[in-house]
């Protein structure tokens, strides 16, 4: 069973810059959620959809926006592209709606932003 | 405020030299522990889910064990090959969600 794709795996792009990235989830998999890695902040959750609904936001500027399409496959997009986005980002996709089950994350996209 | 600690930082051993790492959490109602492991540039790989007090759960030389307020993750005679950064991770307090709180995780070197 294939699992969790990103695209691009890695994107350099400069200040004020928009960019936008793709998760395919594992087959069945309803859920995705995105998280933002950085050394100095570790793993911080983006938001999360299920069927098509966000349903949580992080603490993060509108800059970061989402969606996720009928096939369950998700985009996540930043606008004006700042400096302190610079991160890696990772998408994981998840069953059910149920909180026990384990999510399963991608290799996660590069973005350098100069 | 829910929070995930993990200790220690770093955490260098001699191949066989077993120990333990700890995942301490602030969470009331937990609703499930989760322990990853990610290696440098990668996703994490999803290692074990634990749902209650005494649970505990094995995988090779790893054992995850938990208790109401911390979880540890029991590392017996390592290699090399278990060099890695070792992150543990919780659900927010109450709600619908798929949201997790992770701790910033344990890098572990094991040297041969």
């Amino acid at each position: 069973k294939a699992g969790v794709t990103q695209t691009p795996r890695y994107l350099i792009k400069t200040r004020g810059q928009q960019v936008t990235l793709s998760c395919s989830p594992i087959s069945g998999h309803r859920s995705v959620s995105w998280y933002q890695q950085t050394p100095g902040q570790g793993l911080q959750f983006l938001f999360e959809y299920f069927s098509e609904t966000q349903r949580n936001k992080g603490n993060f500027p509108g800059r970061f926006s989402g969606r996720q399409f009928s096939n369950s496959r998700s985009e996540m997009n930043v606008s004006t592209l700042e400096l302190g986005d610079s991160a890696l980002y990772l998408c994981a996709s998840k069953y059910s709606d149920r909180v026990y089950n384990e999510q399963f994350f991608g290799p996660g996209t590069r973005l350098t932003v100069l | 405020e829910d929070q995930v600690t993990q200790s220690p930082e770093a955490l260098r051993l001699q191949e066989g030299e077993s120990s333990s790492l700890n995942c301490s959490y602030t969470v009331s109602g937990l609703r499930g522990l989760f322990w990853y492991r990610q290696d440098p540039g990668k996703g994490p790989e999803f290692l074990f889910t634990l749902y209650s007090a005494g649970e505990e759960k094995e995988k090779e030389r790893l054992k995850a064990t938990l208790t109401k307020k911390e979880s540890f993750l029991h590392i017996t005679a390592p290699k090399p090959e278990d060099s890695a950064t070792y992150l543990c991770a919780v659900p927010p307090r109450g709600g619908a969600t798929n949201k997790l709180i992770f701790g910033t995780g344990t890098l572990l070197a094991v040297q041969p």
